[in-house]
């Protein structure tokens, strides 16, 4: 079974510190990696798509990816308040679009 | 408005009822999928959708059936309500060029 593990927290951090959030997945034939941001009571936001090993940032946002070591993971840096969600790791293994969803770590950022 | 919607936002039903859950997307997206949401299960694929009348199952998909007549729509149909299917629903939709998926708002359906 192709899985998707993610610490479910909560990982608590200072307002401006940097969040590291973490997620392994099973398939090393996985080819696209996901981050969605989840609000309490609200619906997933796709936040960053990763494809290639290595940085990818947007903004405060940089998702890393490892393939070898079949992780990847986002920091957060000058974490906000409004920052504080439950943060979804996805993958794509292949095969009809399907993404194989973690069950996703709680952050809080604390004043 | 663009996008994709889901009704209603909020269902109570009753043990034994047949519920229709409707998504609906503006995107011209070719997939379209069903989830639901549960503490300690995270987001588990119900059916999904590559385009129009081609529809298949995904990891919980007993008790469910979906339609998907035209593009735009991809209702789910709960025959005959049980408990257990008291959950969040979230429907998405994605493009056959990226894997990126794009979430409505979300149905909260209770069965009592």
């Amino acid at each position: 079974q192709k899985e998707v593990e993610q610490n479910s927290g909560p990982l608590s951090v200072p307002e401006g510190a940097i969040a590291s959030l973490n997620c392994t997945y099973s398939d090393r034939g996985s080819q696209s990696f996901f981050w969605y941001r989840q609000y309490s009571g609200k619906s997933p936001e796709l936040i960053m798509s990763i494809y290639s090993n290595g940085d990818k940032e947007d903004g405060r946002f940089t998702a890393q990816l490892n393939k070898a070591s079949q992780y990847v993971s986002l920091l957060i840096r000058d974490s906000q308040p409004s920052d504080s969600a439950t943060y979804l790791c996805a993958v794509y293994t292949g095969g009809g679009n399907k993404l194989t969803f973690g069950t996703g770590t709680q952050l809080k950022v604390e004043l | 408005d663009a996008g994709i919607t889901q009704s209603p936002r909020y269902k109570i039903t009753e043990t034994g009822r047949q519920v229709t859950l409707m998504c609906h997307q503006t995107w011209s997206h070719s997939y379209m999928f069903w989830y639901r949401q549960d503490l300690g299960h995270g987001l588990r694929l119900i059916y999904y959708s590559a385009a129009a009348d081609i529809t298949d199952k995904g990891e919980v998909s007993d008790g469910y059936v979906v339609s998907r007549s035209k593009t735009e729509n991809f209702p789910l149909t709960l025959e005959s309500a049980t408990r257990s299917q008291t959950s969040v629903y979230f429907c998405a939709s994605s493009s056959d060029i990226t894997y990126e998926q794009y979430f409505g708002p979300g149905t909260r359906l209770t069965v009592t």
